[in-house]
């Protein structure tokens, strides 16, 4: 297995801008988690998954956040629009829970916003 | 919800020296807490973890104990190696397969 796999590794973009960041999550993995780093705030839970199903989402920061798992191989995290404040590191992971007893969380390379 | 803090926020050691990071949770019901190192621009990547029904468990230099009476758990490395410099997460899982994760410490061994 190719692991969890996240695009694109790198994005730069000016505020105000859309920006999209994609994750596909291991093959039958249940659960899918965005994770949002910084240097300031840490890893913060934003949004998770349970067989597709937003489960919760009290982590996203505010309405120009959004997700969405069309299907068990595929998720999205959208910003909309994009701000300064939202440069970090994003990180997808996924698990399901008979990994999380035995392997825990599986993250993806993780995808390097910059807003300017 | 599941609270998790995480001391000390950076540790220094001499190369050869052991290195300890501690753990407080606030929900008795969790049952299973992973730890975690980032390399700098890498992945969290699961280096070893513990189920509340367990009290210690090594793996080679590393280890990590819990007691849960008072809600705590730690990782210790020891004989510390340069290539163990990096950032270390403790986490604890809230409900379902929900993580909670600590602050993290940034650990650097000295050569």
């Amino acid at each position: 297995d190719a692991g969890v796999i996240q695009s694109p590794r790198h994005e730069v973009t000016e505020m105000g801008q859309e920006v999209t960041l994609r994750c596909k999550p291991i093959s039958g993995h249940n659960s899918l988690f965005w994770y949002r780093q910084t240097m300031m705030r840490g890893l913060e839970l934003l949004i998770y998954f349970n067989n597709n199903v937003p489960i919760d989402d009290s982590g996203m920061p505010e309405d120009r956040f959004s997700a969405k798992m069309p299907n068990a191989s595929f998720s999205t995290l959208k910003i909309q629009p994009s701000e300064p404040r939202d440069s970090a590191v994003y990180f997808c992971a996924s698990s399901s829970r008979v990994e999380l007893a035995n392997y825990g969380y599986t993250f993806g390379s993780g995808t390097r916003l910059t807003v300017v | 919800g599941e609270n998790v803090e995480q001391h000390p926020s950076t540790l220094s050691v001499q190369e050869g020296d052991s290195a300890v990071i501690k753990c407080t949770y606030s929900d008795s019901a969790s049952n299973y807490f992973p730890w975690y190192k980032q390399e700098l621009g890498k992945r969290p990547q699961l280096i070893i973890d513990i189920r509340s029904n367990v009290g210690e468990k090594k793996d080679q230099r590393i280890a990590v104990t819990l007691n849960k009476t008072a809600k705590h758990f730690s990782l210790h490395i020891t004989e510390t190696q340069p290539e163990d410099s990096a950032v270390y997460f403790c986490a604890a899982v809230e409900y379902g397969n929900k993580l909670v994760f600590g602050a993290g410490t940034i650990l650097r061994v000295k050569s």
